[in-house]
């Protein structure tokens, strides 16, 4: 199993544009998670989701950014329009239920210039 | 708020000496404590959990309720500790982790 698969691995944009990271959990994971990791507030939760349902999006900064969940085994995180202080590595992660460990993915770092 | 404090971003150690990462959580029940880790170039991953009280790569930690700690010890450093530490709190009948700004462990030769 490759585990949580991100794409891309890094992105590089203008501010304005619209980013949109990708993720694939594993299989038979129940639980998408969606982190942002920056020097000044460490990893920040923005939103999940159990069987493709949000289910807390407290986390998500503002309008600007939108998860869906689609399908079992493809979640994205939209950003738009970018800003420079967008800038992060944003993870994914999944677990199989409520109370297991979280198996996070390789991140994707996002510089908006 | 459901909030975890690692007081120190930044902790260098000489390796050979012990090592303590501190990690504070707000009371709210009885939550379970975890810590992960994110060495360089790898993904985070599960270091360990406070329920299973066991110790994984010569690293312990004990959930102190009254001091609403869970700090993670280790007798003697070595290099490959280097690494990113959180401790994410998980409070009963939330599915989510809390995790915080981690503490940086370099491990100086």
């Amino acid at each position: 199993d490759a585990g949580v698969i991100q794409s891309p691995r890094h992105e590089v944009t203008e501010m304005g544009q619209e980013v949109t990271l990708r993720c694939k959990p594993i299989s038979g994971h129940d639980y998408l998670f969606w982190y942002r990791q920056t020097m000044m507030r460490g990893l920040e939760l923005l939103i999940y989701f159990n069987n493709n349902v949000p289910i807390d999006d407290s986390g998500m900064p503002e309008d600007r950014f939108s998860a869906k969940m689609p399908n079992a085994s493809f979640s994205t995180l939209k950003i738009q329009p970018s800003e420079p202080r967008d800038s992060a590595v944003y993870f994914c992660a999944s677990n199989p239920a409520a109370e297991d460990t979280q198996y996070f993915g390789p991140g994707t770092r996002l510089t908006v210039l | 708020a459901q909030r975890v404090t690692q007081p120190e971003k930044l902790l260098s150690v000489f390796k050979g000496a012990p090592v303590e990462l501190k990690c504070n959580y707000s009371y709210s029940g009885s939550p379970e404590l975890f810590w992960y880790v994110q060495y360089s170039r790898q993904r985070l991953q599960l270091l360990l959990r406070h329920i299973s009280r066991e110790s994984i790569k010569g690293f312990t930690a004990d959930l102190n309720k009254g001091e609403t700690s869970f700090h993670l010890k280790k007798p003697f450093a070595q290099e490959e500790d280097s690494a990113m530490y959180y401790c994410p709190p998980r409070y009963f009948g939330n599915e989510k982790l809390t995790f915080g700004t981690g503490t940086r462990l370099t491990i100086i030769p």
